[in-house]
């Protein structure tokens, strides 16, 4: 079974650019979730999707980031324009259920971001 | 608020020793707890669960168990390999059923 793919792996812009991560999630998956990771921290929530409806988007920054999930399947987040504070690890995750307390969630391998 | 502590890292031990990595957690009710591992150029993999009080996760040699009267969830193992090297996280899911993480700790093994 394929995994959580995610591109692009790395990504070095300036400030004031912007930038768009693609994630798939495994087929047959109702969720999808967005991370931020910074260094030295564990994965912060940004944007939990169940097919193409947002569930949470409460740590979201609105002013700058943006996410979506046409159809239910494929998602992207983008970030116009991206911060100096915007450099981390950015995590996509699927789960097969509605995130209930017992969903296992898969992660892809990451995109990390460097702005300079 | 919902939040959790874990031992902060680096963690270096020889091979074979034994391992324990501490975790307690501030959360109302009583969530399911995890174990993720993140090893070196890979996405985070759910290494150990579990969703009640007194059950213990176990996967590849290291085991949790859920202790509701001290909110902690340590991870154990007897005897660590090099190919152990990694990042761990503890988390749990929060009432809003979301994840909440640890800020990891790296564990280092040398041969």
């Amino acid at each position: 079974e394929a995994g959580v793919a995610q591109s692009p792996r790395y990504k070095i812009i300036e400030k004031r650019q912007s930038v768009a991560f693609w994630c798939n999630p495994i087929s047959g998956h109702a969720t999808l979730y967005w991370y931020q990771q910074i260094l030295g921290q564990g994965p912060k929530l940004l944007i939990q999707f169940q097919n193409n409806g947002v569930v949470d988007d409460s740590q979201l920054p609105k002013d700058r980031f943006s996410a979506e999930r046409l159809k239910g399947v494929d998602s992207t987040l983008k970030i116009q324009p991206a911060k100096l504070e915007d450099s981390a690890v950015y995590l996509c995750a699927s789960s097969f259920q509605a995130g209930g307390n017992t969903d296992t969630q898969y992660f892809g391998p990451g995109t990390r971001l460097t702005v300079l | 608020g919902n939040s959790v502590t874990q031992m902060e890292g680096p963690v270096t031990l020889s091979e074979e020793a034994f391992l324990t990595i501490n975790c307690t957690y501030t959360a109302t009710g009583y969530p399911s707890l995890f174990w993720y591992v993140q090893y070196p150029g890979e996405g985070l993999q759910l290494l150990l669960k579990a969703t009640k009080a007194d059950d213990k996760g176990s996967n590849k040699g290291f085991e949790a168990t859920y202790r509701k009267e001290t909110t902690s969830f340590h991870l154990e193992k007897g005897s660590v390999q090099v190919s152990d090297s990694a990042v761990y996280f503890c988390a749990f899911y929060s009432s809003a059923s979301k994840i909440i993480f640890g800020s990891g700790t790296r564990l280092s093994i040398r041969p």
